[in-house]
């Protein structure tokens, strides 16, 4: 399985928007980007996913470099229920795991 | 409600004992999964299955049973119980692929502890 790198842990202002780092170099050309999170005491929650362009939805953007080897995951707008784990995540479309590695631990002050 | 739930949420049981964990689900998906979560790691995978009566291991299935039956349930279970399988387990569903890439829907999970 292709690695990813995050930080450790991010802390940001609630109403604030969050870029959140994740550095992917040995992306293969079938990896998709996935971001899931996990809030204390509940399950991992898709977040958002992507292959080669940028996504939006309701949640979150999703920026993509053009060589791929970086992305980023963008909350428009932070709230305290934004405070979670956030897991960047390689996967091949033929894959049917998905590896969790560290992810990064984001903290939103009031 | 919950679209896939995960029955019980917590337990405590003794070393040698045969458990089962539930999983069940609303979303008509596919696809279904178990994963165990140890403190300060990430999750990793245990079984899954494709369709009813399909079980396929995933890197961590020694120790562990699967069933489907039905398409909207997927029980785990430890055969006998060892203190190192106390974990957090989650069970996730995702629609079949069909060329693109499905996210995967995760229960609340269930704490096992095993004592």
């Amino acid at each position: 399985d292709a690695k990813t790198t995050q930080p450790n842990s991010m802390e940001s202002n609630e109403e604030e928007p969050v870029h959140l780092p994740c550095n992917h170099s040995t992306i293969s050309g079938t990896d998709y980007i996935h971001w899931y999170r996990q809030l204390p005491s509940q399950g991992p929650e898709y977040v958002i996913h992507g292959l080669t362009s940028n996504v939006n939805n309701r949640m979150a953007s999703l920026a993509i470099a053009e060589d791929r080897k970086s992305s980023t995951l963008i909350l428009h707008r932070a709230t305290l229920r934004d405070a979670a784990v956030y897991y960047c995540i390689l996967r091949d479309q033929g894959a049917q795991k998905l590896v969790f590695g560290q992810g990064t631990r984001l903290t939103i002050n009031p | 409600d919950a679209d896939v739930t995960q029955t019980p949420r917590n337990r405590i049981t003794k070393t040698g004992k045969r458990i089962m964990l539930e999983c069940s689900q609303t979303k008509g998906h596919d696809r279904m999964y178990w994963y165990r979560q140890d403190p300060g790691l990430g999750l990793r995978l245990i079984y899954y299955s494709f369709d009813v009566k399909d079980i396929n291991k995933g890197e961590i299935s020694d120790g562990y049973s699967v069933s489907r039956q039905a398409q909207a349930k997927f029980s785990l279970s430890l055969e006998s119980a060892i203190p190192n399988q106390t974990a957090l387990y989650f069970c996730a569903t995702s629609e079949t692929g069909q060329g693109k890439d499905q996210p995967q829907h995760f229960g609340d999970g269930t704490r096992l502890s095993i004592l």
